[in-house]
């Protein structure tokens, strides 16, 4: 099993449509929690932390469920510029500080 | 947020050639550095961790004798391949981390796509 699921899609949406990304989580002890944007043949980049309270950022909410181990981001009025694959990323704590992340979901937003 | 650089972006080489791929944090200085590797429509997968003044840490089924890593300051890591082969065609990215008031952040190079004919 993945430390890391996600659904890789697409998801394959209109523009200004609302959609939700899940993805779960397998080590317990992970702490810290990260959705991060990848566009094709590009670096990741920070989209934003996700918080047990969940937060939001402008058009975008995350919620984590840790009793679950369940990550989720919901994209509001998605904009064409939204197309990207979007990684989940959790911690991993051993004796340092490590990043694992999902295989991402690709979104593809449509006029 | 914090800048990292890589280079080169992109290197073609024969088979058998080493190959070279530096990381620099660019207005931050980063005592850890990570090496990525991706392979196409796959996820970012953790080749090591490197530290500064100090060896790397390797993962699990990487070969520290073929990629040998180098972190001798605070803002220079550097990867190198050696005697590359075709299957070690890939993207490979390297991070910097910087210290966050409630978690660390990894802030991502470019990346460096490597051909190896």
């Amino acid at each position: 099993r993945k430390e890391v699921e996600q659904d890789p899609g697409p998801f394959n949406v209109p523009e200004g449509a609302t959609v939700a990304f899940n993805c779960t989580y397998s080590n317990s002890a992970s702490q810290s929690f990260f959705w991060y944007r990848q566009d094709c043949r590009k670096e990741p980049k920070l989209l934003m932390s996700v918080y047990s309270s969940g937060n939001e950022d402008g058009r975008f909410t995350a919620q984590l469920n840790r009793a679950s181990q369940y990550i989720s981001l919901l994209i509001r009025d998605s904009k064409l510029s939204d197309s990207a694959t979007y990684l989940c990323v959790v911690n991993r704590m051993d004796s340092s500080y490590k990043l694992i992340f999902g295989s991402g979901t690709r979104l593809l937003v449509r006029p | 947020g914090a800048v990292v650089s890589q280079h080169p972006s992109r290197v073609i080489c024969k088979s058998g050639t080493s190959v070279k791929i530096e990381c620099r944090s660019l207005d931050f200085q980063a005592t850890t550095m990570f090496w990525y590797r991706q392979f196409p429509k796959k996820s970012l997968m953790l080749m090591a961790t490197s530290n500064e003044g100090s060896k790397a840490t390797y993962e699990q089924g990487v070969e520290k004798d073929k990629f040998l890593i180098n972190h001798a300051s605070l803002t220079l890591s550097t990867l190198t391949v050696t005697s590359a082969h075709p299957e070690d065609s890939s993207f490979y990215i390297c991070s910097a981390e910087v210290a966050g008031p409630s978690t660390d952040t990894q802030y991502f190079g470019p990346g460096t796509r490597l051909t190896v004919l």
